[in-house]
């Protein structure tokens, strides 16, 4: 089976831009979360999505945005780029809602974003 | 808030030393526990978990024990090969909680 494919791999952007980054979950997921890893950092926690609706989001401003489609693949969508934005945007599904502790992610490659 | 720490790194040791890398976690409820490792230019990979105390998550010569009385989950292994070098993560996931919190990685490099 697949696992969780992003696209792109690597975009350049400059500031001020705005970007769409895309993510397909593992089949059968039909949660996703976004995570933003900065050089040097762990990932840190954007957004998560289940059965299309937002269940949860991290200390990120409202340039952030995120929607989940009735096939459960995802977008990021980030407005007015800044250059403190280039990281690593990282896709991670897992299997079920309910409590979702116990449910390991599975992460994608990941959309390397360079903002100039 | 829920947060993990990680020993800082970088980490460099031999073929066949034995591998400590020390995490710590603060969490109000009960978390689960995972270590993920991530090689260069891919992303996470789940090497191991722990939902409850006392649990020993396993994999691949990897092991890490959820201790709830110090509240740790290091992980270790007993002979570590060059094909271990990569950055590993601690992380954890409160119940119903829907974010996973990560330590910031220790970078582990294995010589020959």
């Amino acid at each position: 089976d697949a696992g969780v494919t992003q696209s792109p791999t690597h975009l350049i952007k400059t500031r001020g831009q705005h970007v769409t980054l895309r993510c397909s979950p593992i089949s059968g997921h039909k949660s996703v979360s976004w995570y933003q890893q900065v050089l040097g950092q762990g990932p840190q926690f954007i957004f998560q999505y289940y059965e299309k609706e937002e269940r949860g989001r991290g200390n990120f401003p409202d340039r952030f945005s995120a929607r989940q489609f009735p096939n459960y693949s995802s977008e990021l969508n980030v407005n007015a780029l800044l250059l403190g934005d280039s990281a690593l945007y990282l896709c991670a599904s897992s299997g079920r809602g309910g409590d979702y502790s116990n449910q390991p992610q599975h992460f994608g490659d990941g959309t390397r974003l360079s903002i100039l | 808030g829920d947060s993990v720490t990680q020993m800082e790194g970088p980490v460099t040791l031999s073929e066949e030393a034995f591998l400590t890398i020390n995490c710590t976690y603060t969490a109000t409820g009960y978390p689960s526990l995972f270590w993920y490792v991530q090689y260069p230019g891919e992303g996470l990979q789940l090497l191991l978990k722990a939902t409850k105390a006392d649990d020993k998550g396993s994999n691949k010569g990897f092991e890490a024990t959820y201790r709830k009385e110090t509240t740790s989950f290091h992980l270790e292994k007993g002979s570590v090969q060059v094909s271990d070098s990569a950055v590993y993560f601690c992380a954890l996931s409160a119940y119903n909680n829907n974010d996973m919190r990560f330590g910031a990685g220790t970078r582990l490099t294995v010589k020959p």
